[in-house]
């Protein structure tokens, strides 16, 4: 099970630009979390997807800023038109369908870092 | 979702057991005390979780107290690679995302 995935790692864009960043879930995982983590900050949660659908967008600034998870593919976060308070580290993480329990552990990836000029 | 309380900061010395202590004074019975920790600039690590029992895996040990108000997360031996910030997160069932906090950083020295 490769885990998470997450890329690019690094992505490099000038200001104006788009940035677009992917999220492979772990197999048999169906829930996507997208989170930001600006230099030196804590980890602020941005949207929660479920495939083909935005469950929690709560977190997400409300212009430039989409994300989706299709039927098929990886979860896209996507910023449009990107300026310099955007670069940060963009973490993704999936979760299996809610157990009975009600109990629901979060594996993170390691990040995409978006730095913008 | 209940608010956690954690200290800015802990030192350890290697070897040793890091106990790091969390209040959750508001939590109410159907919220699950989670514990995850980001070393470095990695993404944060699933650690353990609870109810109310107090459970044992392979990386640490969460007491829970009797009446659930706080609960400490314990690292029987401490070493360097544990160095991270680690958080307490208390979270509903049903709801499905994670509200982190600012955590505690530990520090593990030789």
């Amino acid at each position: 099970n490769a885990g998470v995935m997450q890329n690019p790692r690094h992505l490099v864009r000038r200001r104006g630009q788009e940035a677009r960043l992917r999220c492979s879930p772990m197999k048999g995982h169906s829930h996507v979390y997208w989170y930001r983590q600006l230099p030196e900050e804590g980890l602020k949660f941005m949207v929660y997807l479920q495939k083909e659908n935005i469950i929690d967008e709560s977190g997400m600034p409300k212009e430039r800023f989409s994300a989706e998870f299709p039927k098929e593919g990886p979860s896209i976060l996507r910023i449009q038109q990107v300026v310099r308070g955007d670069s940060a580290a963009y973490f993704c993480a999936s979760s299996p369908r809610q157990t009975l329990s009600g109990a629901n552990v979060l594996t993170f990836g390691a990040g995409s870092r978006l730095t913008v000029l | 979702d209940a608010k956690t309380t954690q200290p800015p900061s802990m030192d350890c010395a290697e070897g040793r057991a890091a106990n790091l202590p969390c209040n959750h004074s508001t939590i109410s019975g159907n919220e699950y005390v989670y514990w995850y920790r980001q070393i470095h600039s990695q993404g944060p690590q699933y650690i353990i979780h609870g109810l109310k029992n107090n459970e044992t895996n392979e990386m640490a040990s969460l007491i829970i107290t009797e009446d659930r108000k706080s609960s400490t997360l314990i690292l029987p031996h401490a070493t360097l690679r544990d160095t991270a910030v680690y958080y307490c997160i208390v979270r509903r069932t049903g709801f499905q995302k994670l509200v982190f906090g600012t955590g505690t950083r530990l520090l593990v020295s030789p």
